[in-house]
């Protein structure tokens, strides 16, 4: 497999469950990032992983956690989530966490939380 | 903080028309500044950027020039295809010396793009 990989594609999960989306990198690159892209509102960033250390933590609520165990691997784990975050949650990775870096994303874990 | 504004949508075109997405952003120093499209059911693709004044990014037919004096970054296309519909963002990451936002990629809305054959 090439590029960034997200799995499931899509998830439906009632409020009191507890479930994982997965990411892969096969680029080399040291940096990951969780994206939330929610209808009629730009993208917004939730988290940057850098050399495996969370660098931005952009005012998350704690239902989301995130987990990198390696720079290739990247978790967001979900529990007691609210429908409001029904989303399209977006992985991406870049060589450094910098500026004029390109982020290379993946195709999305499209959630549905009822 | 930085913040990216874009033309509104949806715009719809026929094939062969000329496109122009405007963009416009705030930001302290000097931020490097993308355009990422995404095709229906995909994540998100570099289509070009541009990293200091007066550079002009160019991918697929596309171009767009990084306008210091305008704080400008308008996606452009001088013919369009049926299968340039998409969802077109423009996105900063700010510069070194632009505080927290450095490295920290600011989307705009999204446009739209719809081309009928």
């Amino acid at each position: 497999e090439t590029g960034v990989t997200q799995t499931p594609r899509h998830l439906v999960m009632g409020m009191t469950n507890k479930k994982s989306l997965k990411c892969e990198q096969h680029l080399g690159h040291n940096a990951m990032y969780w994206y939330k892209q929610s209808a009629k509102k730009p993208l917004e960033l939730m988290f940057v992983y850098n050399f495996k250390e969370q660098t931005e933590n952009n005012s998350v609520p704690s239902r989301f956690s995130p987990e990198c165990p390696n720079s290739s691997h990247l978790f967001l784990h979900l529990h007691t989530l609210q429908p409001e975050d029904s989303a399209l949650y977006l992985c991406a990775s870049s060589q450094e966490s910098g500026a004029g870096e390109t982020q290379y994303f993946g195709p999305g874990t499209r959630l549905l939380v009822l | 903080g930085d913040s990216v504004t874009q033309m509104e949508g949806p715009v719809t075109l026929s094939e062969e028309a000329f496109l122009t997405i405007n963009c416009t952003y705030t930001a302290t120093g000097y931020p490097s500044l993308f355009w990422y499209v995404q095709y229906p059911g995909e994540g998100l693709q570099l289509l070009l950027k541009a990293t200091k004044a007066d550079d002009k990014g160019s991918n697929k037919g596309f171009e767009a020039t990084y306008r210091k004096e305008t704080t400008s970054f308008h996606l452009e296309k001088g013919s369009v295809q049926v299968s340039d519909s998409a969802v077109y963002f423009c996105a900063l990451t700010g510069s070194p010396n632009g505080g927290t936002s450095y490295g920290k990629l600011t989307f705009g809305q999204g446009t739209i793009l719809t081309v009928h054959p």
